[in-house]
């Protein structure tokens, strides 16, 4: 009921494409979904997130679907660019349990030009 | 604004050896802090959460052991490394009732031979 399944596990998408990985989470006490992206060698940086109350969030090229019934989330990235090559985690959290923050495995994405 | 720093960045230990790696967060009070393991092309596993000074809960049972001496001060250790160990291992930390959105360090690269 912790896990948290990702997909794909790797993704190639030309440049000016669209990026989607997908995450699926099975305990329903998750109240917070957040992405991060992490570049090789690099801690990974919090790229966005969303909370259950909301299908749908945007930040620049960046976009959070997100399905509460179906407990599906998915992270778009609009116009893809070689800069945004790297590795993608989904993760899940209860907002008054830090110790329950669950990742996915990753997605790597590649850009290519 | 707040940064969070580790150290060693990269360290090659024998095994059997000892460790201690180091992690401090600035521009904050009482944080939470973390310490998760990633391993090659893997997710991130937390090892290690601290809500304050001297308190520390695991989560995975190990030979590493993690203190908290001071507020801003997360330290990892081992008494005898073995290979398994070898991995990325990362500081995280998060305001104190906001243990949900964690941000993470640089991370050290540990090998162990």
């Amino acid at each position: 009921q912790q896990q948290v399944k990702q997909s794909p596990q790797s993704l190639i998408v030309q440049k000016g494409g669209i990026s989607i990985i997908n995450c699926a989470y099975e305990n329903t006490a998750f109240d917070y979904f957040p992405w991060y992206q992490q570049f090789p060698g690099k801690g990974p940086a919090l790229l966005i997130a969303i909370r259950p109350d909301v299908s749908e969030k945007k930040e620049g090229r960046f976009t959070i679907s997100f399905n509460k019934s179906a407990k599906q989330f998915s992270l778009h990235i609009m116009d893809s660019q070689p800069g945004d090559s790297a590795t993608y985690f989904c993760a899940a959290s209860m907002s008054n349990y830090g110790q329950n923050f669950v990742f996915g495995p990753g997605t790597r994405l590649s850009v290519l030009p | 604004s707040q940064t969070i720093h580790q150290w060693p960045a990269t360290l090659v230990q024998p095994v059997g050896s000892p460790l201690s790696l180091e992690c401090t967060v600035e521009g904050t009070s009482n944080p939470n802090l973390y310490w998760y393991r990633q391993a090659a092309g893997r997710g991130l596993q937390l090892l290690f959460y601290s809500v304050g000074i001297g308190q520390i809960s695991s989560e995975v049972p190990q030979n590493l052991s993690a203190s908290r001496p001071q507020d801003r001060q997360f330290i990892l250790s081992s008494k005898k490394l073995l290979l398994s160990d070898s991995g990325f291992y990362l500081c995280a930390w998060s305001v104190y009732g906001r243990s949900y959105e964690q941000y993470f360090g640089p991370g050290t690269r540990l090998t162990v031979t």
